[in-house]
């Protein structure tokens, strides 16, 4: 796993691909699970989320899926663009309140 | 984010220096959070509070301190500023399944 103080790890995806992201949580009493992408210089934006009674959730190009089993979560990005060129957070809530924990991050590069 | 405002948005402080960002929301949320970003790194965490007056140290407290006297305000106070505490800061809120973020607030210590 990823320590704090190392840069974050970089997904090189071809413009036109599909990219996907990987994420691992930690609390198995989570049930509830957000992706956020950060754009440079700005905060975290919401882009999807999926409850635990779910293991899969679709959006505008953008599909969530959860294996509660191994406790791991991913965002897929389909026919990805430049301007999906992003940090991606996955987060998760719940248990009996409503802190959050964000994962780490992944940086994704578009290749033209 | 509607609801939650951070200030000021830049500052420039020298060594030394006692700073304190705040953080405002209008979501009456119960949790808040302040996180460092910094330059290809991920956020991470300062302090966060659950409620009124109770706060707990997250993964980065050192040289840090908090306080919540009311519902929709946050403080972060930097007691005596140092160089490594150039960054972007970042509050959140958490309340009823949602979550919003600050528009962060860039400091630089010199």
């Amino acid at each position: 796993g990823e320590s704090v103080g190392l840069h974050l790890p970089t997904l090189s995806v071809q413009e036109g691909d599909n990219s996907i992201i990987n994420c691992a949580y930690s609390n198995s009493a989570s049930d509830y699970f957000i992706w956020y992408k950060q754009e440079s210089g700005k905060g975290p934006q919401f882009i999807i989320d999926i409850r635990s009674n779910m293991d899969k959730r679709q959006g505008q190009r953008v599909t969530v899926l959860l294996n509660k089993t191994v406790k791991h979560l991913s965002l897929q990005i389909a026919a990805t663009q430049p301007g999906d060129s992003a940090v991606y957070f996955c987060a998760e809530m719940g248990g009996r309140d409503d802190k959050i924990i964000f994962g780490k991050g992944t940086r994704l590069h578009i290749l033209p | 984010d509607a609801g939650i405002t951070q200030s000021p948005r830049h500052k420039v402080t020298e060594t030394g220096t006692p700073v304190t960002l705040r953080c405002h929301q209008t979501e009456n949320h119960r949790y808040m959070y302040w996180y460092r970003q910094d330059p290809g790194h991920g956020l991470r965490l300062i302090h966060y509070s659950y409620g009124v007056k109770d706060t707990d140290k997250g993964e980065v407290s050192d040289g840090y301190s908090v306080s919540r006297s009311k519902t929709e305000d946050f403080l972060l106070t930097l007691e005596s500023a140092t160089s490594s505490q150039t960054s972007v800061y970042f509050c959140a809120t958490t309340g009823s399944s949602k979550a919003f973020f600050g528009q962060g607030t860039r400091l630089t210590v010199v």
